[in-house]
């Protein structure tokens, strides 16, 4: 059971804007950064947010991610095809003195 | 390219000993921490543990902690991975990743290996 509480699913049309949300604690989140991770069916993750809302070049600005308090979140505009993924929140929990994964939400584009 | 190359798929039994490795290239290995993540089949991502090449320098999950070991030989930019004594519940894939090292609290993973299919069956 992780610390980070994401949705499990997520879906959305072409087009649409979606949103998932990652919700933690004063431990994690709320004095820490927030990343994103982007896991396509059978690849590794690929780093998509870093340091609550910066983007790593390359990742399309469709991808914004924001924090507040002990949530954050991470919204994707003009969905795509190929953004049907699974998205992890991450961030450092002072409690373990290290990071932690969020459970992770499934994105399904319709 | 920044690249990291991993082991490949292990098939092993319940108590066998393993190591597998990560090999970092196109960037220099020494600036940048090494991070062990568990992906366990059909569920998340587990931090386990991290290492500073420059001094071997670890840092573990307390879930982890005692059942692995995380090792480094930076002068064949590789990281280890390694456990004693396997158990069923280690069937899993591990990925590494290159850590940000200029920030303790950073969990900036870029980029990630392949990823190892560890398999433990008797």
């Amino acid at each position: 059971q992780s610390v980070l509480t994401q949705p499990p699913s997520a879906s959305g049309t072409p087009g649409q804007r979606v949103s998932i949300s990652c919700s933690g604690s004063s431990s994690n989140i709320e004095d820490n950064y927030v990343f994103w991770y982007q896991q396509l069916p059978g690849t590794a993750p690929k780093l998509l947010i870093y340091r609550n809302n910066q983007r790593p070049s390359g990742v399309p600005d469709r991808f914004s991610g924001s924090k507040s308090g002990t949530s954050a979140s991470l919204a994707i505009s003009g969905l795509r095809s190929e953004d049907e993924a699974d998205y992890y929140c991450a961030t450092w929990d002072d409690s373990v003195s290290g990071p932690q994964f969020g459970g992770g939400t499934k994105l399904t584009v319709l | 390219e920044v690249r990291l190359v991993q082991t490949g798929a292990e098939v092993k039994k319940p108590g066998d000993s393993l190591r597998i490795s990560c090999e970092g290239s196109g960037y220099n290995f020494t600036n940048y921490w090494i991070t062990w993540v568990r992906q366990v089949p059909g569920k998340g991502l587990e931090w386990m543990g991290r290492i500073d090449p420059t001094d071997s320098y670890t840092n573990y999950n307390p879930s982890f902690q005692g059942h692995v070991t995380i090792s480094v030989d930076k002068s064949i930019s590789t990281a280890f991975l390694q456990w004693t004594s396997l158990e069923a519940s280690d069937t899993a894939m591990y990925y590494c990743a290159r850590q940000e090292a200029s920030f303790w609290a950073s969990v900036w993973f870029d980029p990630w290996g392949q990823g190892t299919p560890v398999t433990v069956s008797s």
